[in-house]
């Protein structure tokens, strides 16, 4: 059973404009989520998180929404640039800290087109 | 080091044989984590260490799976008798424990195991 689902295996959205990737979970006792961004043969890289207390968090081009009632967080990235093209995977984790480590989902191949 | 690193970064071997990944974390980072991605799949997390400790190691797909951590630092997941399954990317992850509820894990660039 899935408890971190990204529906979208990929998405394209043309240069400039704003990307919006999207991920829900179901398992309530979630209160960290991260989203990291994958090149191909890289490791993942971390871009932002956000705690459950919080329903915005914002870095640069790169802002992370979270709505705990419908258990669903989105990333946006605007303006939308060539080098943002990667596999993008949000990830939950619940207090208690890493012990149980970070809860993936499947990714999702974000294409952005000159 | 400046980042996490894994060794080999690529490995084939022959259905039946041991093989040792290998991770390095990021210096002084306690928490060290190991995730497997199967093709098309999200990271599957495997292991947890807390210094040299792993509390818990039901995340391991089977007993064929052993990991141990020395020094608080280097860390080998081995895979004995392996089986075609077993072909995924093996990624590391390191985290220095802070005062919020979680770490931000960071990860290496993986090791690809195809076995044959």
């Amino acid at each position: 059973d899935q408890q971190v689902k990204q529906n979208s295996p990929s998405l394209s959205v043309q240069e400039g404009r704003i990307s919006i990737l999207n991920c829900d979970y179901t398992n309530s006792m979630f209160d960290y989520f991260l989203w990291y961004k994958k090149y191909p043969a890289e490791g993942p890289t971390f871009l932002i998180s956000i705690s459950s207390i919080k329903d915005k968090n914002e870095d640069g081009r790169f802002t992370v929404f979270l709505n705990k009632s419908a258990k669903h967080l989105s990333l946006h990235i605007v303006p939308s640039q060539p080098g943002d093209s990667a596999v993008y995977f949000c990830a939950a984790s619940s207090e208690g800290g890493g012990a149980d480590g970070l809860t993936f989902g499947k990714g999702t191949h974000l294409i952005i087109q000159p | 080091g400046a980042g996490v690193s894994q060794s080999p970064s690529n490995k084939v071997t022959e259905k039946g044989k041991d093989v040792e990944l290998r991770c390095d974390p990021i210096s002084g980072h306690t928490a060290l984590y190991w995730y497997r991605q199967s093709l098309g799949q999200g990271l599957e997390f495997l292991i947890y260490f807390q210094g040299n400790s792993a509390p818990d190691k039901s995340g391991l797909p089977s007993d064929r799976f052993s990991a141990e951590r020395t020094g608080g630092s280097v860390s080998t997941l081995t895979i004995q008798r392996t089986q075609q399954e077993d072909s995924a990317v093996y990624l590391c992850a390191s985290s220095f424990p802070g005062l919020g509820p979680t770490e931000t894990q960071y990860f290496g660039p993986g090791t690809r195991l195809l076995v044959l």
